[in-house]
Protein backbone atom coordinates (compact mmCIF):
# COMPACT_ATOMS: atom_id res chain seq x y z
CA UNK A 1 0.00 0.00 0.00
CA UNK A 2 0.94 3.53 -0.79
CA UNK A 3 1.69 5.56 2.49
CA UNK A 4 0.72 9.30 2.77
CA UNK A 5 2.86 11.52 5.10
CA UNK A 6 1.37 14.84 5.41
CA UNK A 7 3.81 17.98 7.36
CA UNK A 8 3.91 19.41 9.08
CA UNK A 9 1.24 17.83 11.25
CA UNK A 10 0.38 21.13 13.31
CA UNK A 11 1.29 24.66 11.44
CA UNK A 12 0.07 28.30 13.00
CA UNK A 13 -0.56 30.52 10.69
CA UNK A 14 -2.22 34.52 10.97
CA UNK A 15 -4.57 35.42 8.82
CA UNK A 16 -3.59 36.85 5.14
CA UNK A 17 -0.46 34.54 4.92
CA UNK A 18 0.78 31.76 2.62
CA UNK A 19 -0.02 28.69 4.07
CA UNK A 20 1.94 25.46 2.41
CA UNK A 21 1.13 21.91 3.15
CA UNK A 22 3.38 18.64 1.97
CA UNK A 23 2.32 15.28 1.25
CA UNK A 24 4.95 12.81 0.39
CA UNK A 25 4.40 9.41 -0.55
CA UNK A 26 6.01 6.52 -0.11
CA UNK A 27 6.68 5.64 -3.82
CA UNK A 28 5.61 8.10 -7.14
CA UNK A 29 2.09 7.80 -8.08
CA UNK A 30 0.05 9.43 -10.76
CA UNK A 31 -0.36 12.88 -9.24
CA UNK A 32 -4.00 12.87 -9.48
CA UNK A 33 -4.23 13.81 -5.50
CA UNK A 34 -7.16 14.73 -3.69
CA UNK A 35 -7.16 17.13 -0.73
CA UNK A 36 -9.75 17.90 1.61
CA UNK A 37 -11.05 20.61 4.52
CA UNK A 38 -12.94 19.21 7.76
CA UNK A 39 -13.55 22.13 10.31
CA UNK A 40 -14.60 20.32 14.10
CA UNK A 41 -17.71 18.28 13.73
CA UNK A 42 -18.06 18.11 10.26
CA UNK A 43 -17.25 15.78 7.45
CA UNK A 44 -14.59 16.21 5.00
CA UNK A 45 -14.97 18.61 2.26
CA UNK A 46 -13.43 18.14 -0.91
CA UNK A 47 -11.40 20.92 -2.27
CA UNK A 48 -9.53 19.54 -4.92
CA UNK A 49 -8.85 16.25 -7.29
CA UNK A 50 -7.06 15.22 -9.70
CA UNK A 51 -3.85 16.96 -8.39
CA UNK A 52 -4.91 21.18 -8.72
CA UNK A 53 -8.45 20.83 -10.37
CA UNK A 54 -10.87 23.08 -7.53
CA UNK A 55 -13.87 21.26 -6.59
CA UNK A 56 -16.73 23.71 -7.57
CA UNK A 57 -17.44 26.60 -5.24
CA UNK A 58 -14.14 26.35 -3.58
CA UNK A 59 -12.11 29.78 -3.53
CA UNK A 60 -9.32 29.65 -6.07
CA UNK A 61 -6.98 30.60 -2.70
CA UNK A 62 -6.41 26.76 -2.62
CA UNK A 63 -4.12 25.31 -5.12
CA UNK A 64 -2.98 22.07 -5.36
CA UNK A 65 0.30 20.93 -7.41
CA UNK A 66 2.98 18.40 -7.20
CA UNK A 67 4.24 15.71 -8.72
CA UNK A 68 6.17 12.12 -8.45
CA UNK A 69 6.37 11.82 -4.27
CA UNK A 70 5.76 15.15 -3.38
CA UNK A 71 2.71 17.55 -3.52
CA UNK A 72 1.55 20.38 -1.79
CA UNK A 73 -1.66 22.57 -1.10
CA UNK A 74 -1.53 25.89 -0.66
CA UNK A 75 -3.59 28.22 0.53
CA UNK A 76 -2.45 31.88 -0.97
CA UNK A 77 -3.59 33.96 1.55
CA UNK A 78 -5.84 32.46 4.64
CA UNK A 79 -8.99 33.59 5.58
CA UNK A 80 -10.38 33.30 9.30
CA UNK A 81 -12.92 30.41 7.69
CA UNK A 82 -9.81 28.14 6.73
CA UNK A 83 -8.46 27.34 10.19
CA UNK A 84 -9.08 23.46 10.15
CA UNK A 85 -7.92 19.90 9.37
CA UNK A 86 -6.49 19.25 5.87
CA UNK A 87 -6.08 15.78 4.45
CA UNK A 88 -4.48 14.72 1.25
CA UNK A 89 -5.86 11.59 -0.40
CA UNK A 90 -4.77 8.99 -2.88
CA UNK A 91 -6.59 6.10 -2.53
CA UNK A 92 -5.47 5.91 1.27
CA UNK A 93 -5.45 8.65 3.53
CA UNK A 94 -2.52 11.22 5.01
CA UNK A 95 -2.57 12.12 8.62
CA UNK A 96 -3.89 15.21 8.52
CA UNK A 97 -2.54 18.94 9.38
CA UNK A 98 -4.13 20.97 11.75
CA UNK A 99 -4.25 24.84 10.89
CA UNK A 100 -4.64 26.74 13.82
CA UNK A 101 -4.21 30.39 14.61
CA UNK A 102 -1.01 31.94 15.52
CA UNK B 1 -27.66 19.23 -4.49
CA UNK B 2 -26.85 15.38 -3.57
CA UNK B 3 -27.46 14.82 -0.01
CA UNK B 4 -26.38 11.92 2.17
CA UNK B 5 -27.78 10.87 5.48
CA UNK B 6 -26.09 7.53 7.21
CA UNK B 7 -28.54 5.68 10.08
CA UNK B 8 -28.48 3.34 12.51
CA UNK B 9 -27.32 2.37 16.12
CA UNK B 10 -24.85 4.19 17.80
CA UNK B 11 -23.95 1.34 20.26
CA UNK B 12 -22.99 -1.75 19.28
CA UNK B 13 -21.81 -5.22 21.60
CA UNK B 14 -18.62 -6.57 21.07
CA UNK B 15 -18.63 -9.59 18.56
CA UNK B 16 -21.98 -8.69 17.43
CA UNK B 17 -22.86 -6.54 13.48
CA UNK B 18 -22.45 -3.47 12.87
CA UNK B 19 -25.04 -2.48 10.71
CA UNK B 20 -25.69 1.41 9.02
CA UNK B 21 -27.74 2.81 6.00
CA UNK B 22 -27.34 5.46 3.87
CA UNK B 23 -29.80 7.42 2.75
CA UNK B 24 -29.66 9.14 -1.12
CA UNK B 25 -31.56 12.42 -1.58
CA UNK B 26 -31.54 15.12 -4.39
CA UNK B 27 -29.96 13.18 -7.40
CA UNK B 28 -30.31 9.61 -8.97
CA UNK B 29 -28.71 6.96 -7.95
CA UNK B 30 -28.84 5.62 -11.17
CA UNK B 31 -28.94 8.23 -13.70
CA UNK B 32 -25.28 8.69 -12.89
CA UNK B 33 -22.03 6.77 -13.07
CA UNK B 34 -20.33 6.62 -9.32
CA UNK B 35 -19.81 4.62 -6.70
CA UNK B 36 -21.27 4.76 -2.94
CA UNK B 37 -18.96 4.07 -0.30
CA UNK B 38 -18.12 4.26 3.22
CA UNK B 39 -15.38 5.52 5.30
CA UNK B 40 -14.60 5.90 8.95
CA UNK B 41 -12.59 8.32 11.44
CA UNK B 42 -11.18 7.15 14.53
CA UNK B 43 -9.17 9.40 16.88
CA UNK B 44 -5.85 7.08 16.88
CA UNK B 45 -6.38 5.93 13.01
CA UNK B 46 -7.30 8.93 10.99
CA UNK B 47 -9.43 8.44 8.03
CA UNK B 48 -9.67 4.82 6.23
CA UNK B 49 -12.09 3.64 3.27
CA UNK B 50 -13.69 0.95 3.87
CA UNK B 51 -15.37 -0.21 0.48
CA UNK B 52 -17.33 1.34 -2.20
CA UNK B 53 -20.56 -0.55 -4.73
CA UNK B 54 -21.69 0.25 -7.78
CA UNK B 55 -25.33 0.61 -8.97
CA UNK B 56 -25.09 -3.16 -10.22
CA UNK B 57 -24.11 -4.19 -7.09
CA UNK B 58 -20.53 -4.66 -7.14
CA UNK B 59 -18.69 -4.30 -4.27
CA UNK B 60 -14.75 -3.77 -4.04
CA UNK B 61 -13.12 -3.43 -0.05
CA UNK B 62 -10.20 -2.56 1.65
CA UNK B 63 -8.29 -5.40 2.04
CA UNK B 64 -7.80 -4.57 5.75
CA UNK B 65 -11.37 -4.86 6.40
CA UNK B 66 -12.55 -7.69 3.68
CA UNK B 67 -13.01 -10.29 5.74
CA UNK B 68 -16.05 -8.78 8.14
CA UNK B 69 -17.22 -5.89 5.45
CA UNK B 70 -20.34 -6.52 3.29
CA UNK B 71 -21.74 -3.02 0.92
CA UNK B 72 -24.52 -3.35 -0.38
CA UNK B 73 -27.22 -1.42 -2.52
CA UNK B 74 -30.88 -1.02 -3.24
CA UNK B 75 -31.60 1.57 -5.76
CA UNK B 76 -35.08 1.70 -5.35
CA UNK B 77 -34.95 2.73 -2.14
CA UNK B 78 -32.03 5.07 -2.88
CA UNK B 79 -30.17 3.50 -0.11
CA UNK B 80 -26.89 1.52 0.13
CA UNK B 81 -25.74 0.02 3.45
CA UNK B 82 -22.73 -1.47 5.54
CA UNK B 83 -21.98 -4.67 7.85
CA UNK B 84 -19.16 -4.90 9.73
CA UNK B 85 -19.21 -8.22 11.31
CA UNK B 86 -17.45 -9.07 15.06
CA UNK B 87 -16.95 -5.84 16.11
CA UNK B 88 -14.37 -5.18 18.13
CA UNK B 89 -13.57 -1.83 20.10
CA UNK B 90 -10.93 -0.78 17.44
CA UNK B 91 -13.97 -0.64 15.38
CA UNK B 92 -15.25 2.34 17.41
CA UNK B 93 -15.39 5.17 14.85
CA UNK B 94 -17.56 8.23 13.01
CA UNK B 95 -18.77 6.23 9.84
CA UNK B 96 -19.33 8.66 7.09
CA UNK B 97 -21.33 7.43 3.81
CA UNK B 98 -20.32 9.10 1.02
CA UNK B 99 -20.10 9.41 -3.13
CA UNK B 100 -17.11 7.90 -4.58
CA UNK B 101 -15.59 9.22 -7.88
CA UNK B 102 -13.11 7.44 -10.61
CA UNK B 103 -11.93 8.93 -12.88
CA UNK B 104 -9.53 6.69 -16.10
CA UNK B 105 -6.53 8.24 -17.20
CA UNK B 106 -3.93 6.62 -20.21
CA UNK B 107 -0.62 6.66 -19.39
CA UNK B 108 0.70 5.00 -22.98
CA UNK B 109 -2.73 3.41 -23.80
CA UNK B 110 -2.79 2.10 -20.68
CA UNK B 111 -5.67 2.81 -18.66
CA UNK B 112 -5.77 3.59 -15.37
CA UNK B 113 -7.77 5.03 -12.07
CA UNK B 114 -8.09 7.61 -9.61
CA UNK B 115 -10.11 8.06 -6.81
CA UNK B 116 -11.65 10.89 -4.45
CA UNK B 117 -14.94 11.30 -2.53
CA UNK B 118 -17.18 14.65 -3.42
CA UNK B 119 -19.91 14.52 -1.46
CA UNK B 120 -20.44 13.18 2.50
CA UNK B 121 -22.87 12.47 5.20
CA UNK B 122 -22.75 14.43 8.13
CA UNK B 123 -21.31 11.18 9.69
CA UNK B 124 -22.55 9.11 12.72
CA UNK B 125 -20.52 7.77 15.54
CA UNK B 126 -20.56 4.05 16.52
CA UNK B 127 -19.36 3.06 19.68
CA UNK B 128 -18.55 -0.76 20.34
CA UNK B 129 -19.28 -1.39 24.01
CA UNK B 130 -21.07 -3.81 26.23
Amino acid sequence: DIQLTQSPSILSASVGQRVTITCRTSQGISGYLAWYQQKPGQAPKLLIYGGSTLQSGVPSRFRGSGSGTEFTLTITSLQPEDFATYYCQEGSFGGGTRVEMK
Amino acid sequence: QLQLHESGPGLVKPSETLSLTCSVSGDSMTESDYYWGWIRQSPGKGLAWIGSIENSGSAYYNPSLKSRVIISVDTSKKQFSLKVSSVTAADTSVYYCVRHVREAYYIESNGYYYDYFDYWGQGTLVTVSS
